[in-house]
């Protein structure tokens, strides 16, 4: 069966200290990976497609990377408000249904 | 540009009562997809249509939930009659496609929170 994995369930981090978040997943044919930030009351907001092994995409302190079994969601120098949390969900080559995995809710302390 | 736009923000009702939920899309997206979030089960979703005819209802939890688009920018999620089981956040996203090749971004509304007592 298809699933999405995301590790840690939570993670906390002092202001300024980088870390990751990974997001394994087993699909028979993956066609986009997706990342999505939500804060606490709101719906989920896009941050990045990645389509092939390799693939590297940044946004400010955040930077997406991908393998063909994983994805990593490198937050580097976070700040408090990157807190939130972080979901990833894939996207099957003979589909349009995101899979969703549980997310990793990220708190940063100044 | 504005985002996708739900309504009710936050629902409060009595067990048995009739409650609809509302999405209005993002101009120029053709698909939209309704999605309930809970603690125990994450983002599931309900089910999907693309310009305006629903593809996929698998998700739809029993006959008591159904859901419209009587027109290209606009759905409803109509639950009759309601359970306190049924308390969640429901979410709404559209997005362009589907498309061939290039996998399409999901744009989210900021939900409506439903509580049935």
């Amino acid at each position: 069966e298809d699933q999405v994995t995301q590790s840690p369930e939570a993670l906390r981090l002092q202001e300024g200290e980088s870390s990751s978040l990974n997001c394994s997943y087993t699909v028979s044919g993956l066609r986009g990976l997706f990342w999505y930030r939500q804060d606490p009351g709101k719906g989920p907001e896009f941050l990045f497609t990645l389509y092939s092994a390799g693939e590297e995409k940044e946004k400010e302190r955040l930077k997406a990377t991908l393998t063909k079994k994983e994805s990593f969601l490198h937050i580097t120098a976070p700040k408090p408000e990157d807190s939130a949390t972080y979901l990833c969900a894939v996207l099957l080559l003979s589909d349009y249904k995101l899979s969703f995995g549980a997310g990793t809710t990220v708190t940063v302390r100044a | 540009d504005a985002g996708v736009i739900q309504s009710p923000r936050h629902e409060v009702t009595e067990m048995g009562q009739e409650v609809t939920l509302r999405c209005k899309l993002i101009s120029g997206h053709n698909s939209l997809f309704w999605y309930r979030q809970t603690m125990m089960r994450g983002l599931e979703l309900l089910i999907y249509f693309n310009n305006n005819v629903p593809i996929d209802d698998s998700g739809m939890p029993e006959d008591r939930f159904s859901a419209k688009m009587p027109n290209a920018s606009f759905s409803t999620l109509k639950i009759q009659p309601s359970e306190p089981r049924d308390s969640a956040v429901y979410f709404c996203a559209s997005s362009k496609g589907p498309g061939t090749g290039i996998p399409y971004e999901q744009y989210f509304g900021p939900g409506t929170r439903l509580t049935v007592t």
